[in-house]
Order: C-alpha cells, then structure tokens, then sequence
C-alpha cells in the first residue's frame, strides 16, 4: 500500500537489549524524521535524514542510531534500550521539508 | 532556536459551540506554522497550515487559523465543534532557512474534549 508505514506497531524490550523499529515510505520522499511522543513533552525531534546517506541529530539523539542507505526506508535503532526510551515512536516524511505525513507509531515499552 | 508553546493542555467545550486553541511560538526568523490533530491510536495528520500569503488559512472540516506576526500566535478556531472533533492538537513551526531541513518543532498539545 501506498503510504508511510511502521514496523512493529507495539514492542516489548528489555532494558540493554538493541531493538530497530523499521519505517518505510512509498513516497521517494527525500525527508525523513523520527520523533518521540511522551505525555507532557508533546513530540521531540531525535534524527532526521535530508537524503540517502545524510542525516543528523535532532533534539533528543542520545541512544539512538539511524541510517539511510535508501530513501524510502529509515530504521531507528536503540543501541542498548533504556526504561526512559519507553515512549511512542513516530517516523515521517516530508517532499518539501514543510509538510509531514507521519506514519502509525510504534509503541515501545522497555522493562 | 524556536518554541512553541500551546497555552492549554486540555480544553472540553460543548457539542456545537465555539472553540479556540492557543498557540504562541518564538522564533527570531520568519517562520512556517502548522496545525496536526492526532486521533487516538493514530499518527499526526496535517490540519492546515501557514507558509505565506493571507494570514488566514482554512482546513476541509471547518477549522481556521490566524497568523499573528506581532503576537506572535497561530490561534486555532472552530465556530461550532463536533463530538468527532476529540482529539489531541499540536502546533508546529519550522523556521525558514531557506534550505535544509531540520523538521518541525511542536507544542505539547491540546487535549480538545467535545462534550454532548
């Protein structure tokens, strides 16, 4: 289906284990974003990817690694997951740069 | 670097009266804005949105947003809400570079609870 869509959609990890949630857009957008939705912070920038084979830190990068060896895909890796890495995942990705079109989210709950 | 802040965390109102979401940004350059809604369980979908032009913009389902320059807000309205329209509410703003692009920044949202 056309469209931006999230892999696995819920996720239970323990704390120092690697997990990579998966996004993927239809689009050949070239921007693609990963933000972080908590109650109280509304939605923090952690990377974004301006092209294949570029991308840079947002707001909150820190335990987190991502890559772009093509423009439609976009994973998010926790390197060793944190209880403060819970947190509802949302990837994106925009023609222009303005508009974003967000995918599902994935929920990820670290124990 | 800009901010957004979004004056209400939760605002209930009655089924088919007026309603008004705050929204007030800072920024030290010219600014694109947006307005998201986020129905439960779902990702983000854009409202509208203020890049240039009439400062009033419109969305397909009745909502409309002013850009104030001078204060500096992106208000969101809606002369008479619907029980369909709880959700939550996020403001957004980019900065215009003119190239680049270093996502959006968003408020913290609006809980918008339509009451029968």
């Amino acid at each position: 289906d056309a469209g931006i869509t999230q892999s696995p959609r819920y996720k239970i990890t323990e704390t120092g284990r690697q997990v990579t949630l998966m996004c993927h857009q239809t689009w050949s957008h070239s921007y693609m974003f990963w933000y972080r939705q908590d109650l109280g912070h509304g939605l923090r920038l952690i990377y974004y990817s301006a092209a294949a084979d570029i991308t840079d830190k947002g707001e909150v990068p820190d335990g987190y690694v991502v890559s772009r060896s093509k423009t439609e895909n976009f994973p998010l890796t926790l390197e060793s997951a944190t209880r403060s890495q819970t947190s509802v995942y949302f990837c994106a990705s925009s023609l222009d740069s303005l508009e974003a079109f967000f995918g599902q989210g994935t929920r990820l709950t670290v124990v | 670097a800009q901010s957004v802040t979004q004056l209400d965390s939760q605002v209930p109102v009655f089924e088919e009266a007026p309603v008004e979401l705050r929204c007030n940004y800072s920024s030290s350059v010219s600014v694109y804005l947006f307005w998201y809604v986020q129905y439960p369980n779902q990702g983000l979908q854009l409202l509208l949105k203020y890049l240039s032009g009439s400062t009033l913009v419109e969305s397909i389902n009745g909502f409309e947003a002013e850009f104030n320059k001078s204060q500096t807000s992106f208000h969101l309205r809606k002369p008479s809400v619907h029980i369909s329209d709880t959700a939550e509410y996020f403001c957004a703003v980019r900065e215009y570079s003119g190239g680049g692009a270093d996502g959006l920044t968003f408020g913290k949202g609006t809980h918008l609870i339509i009451q029968p």
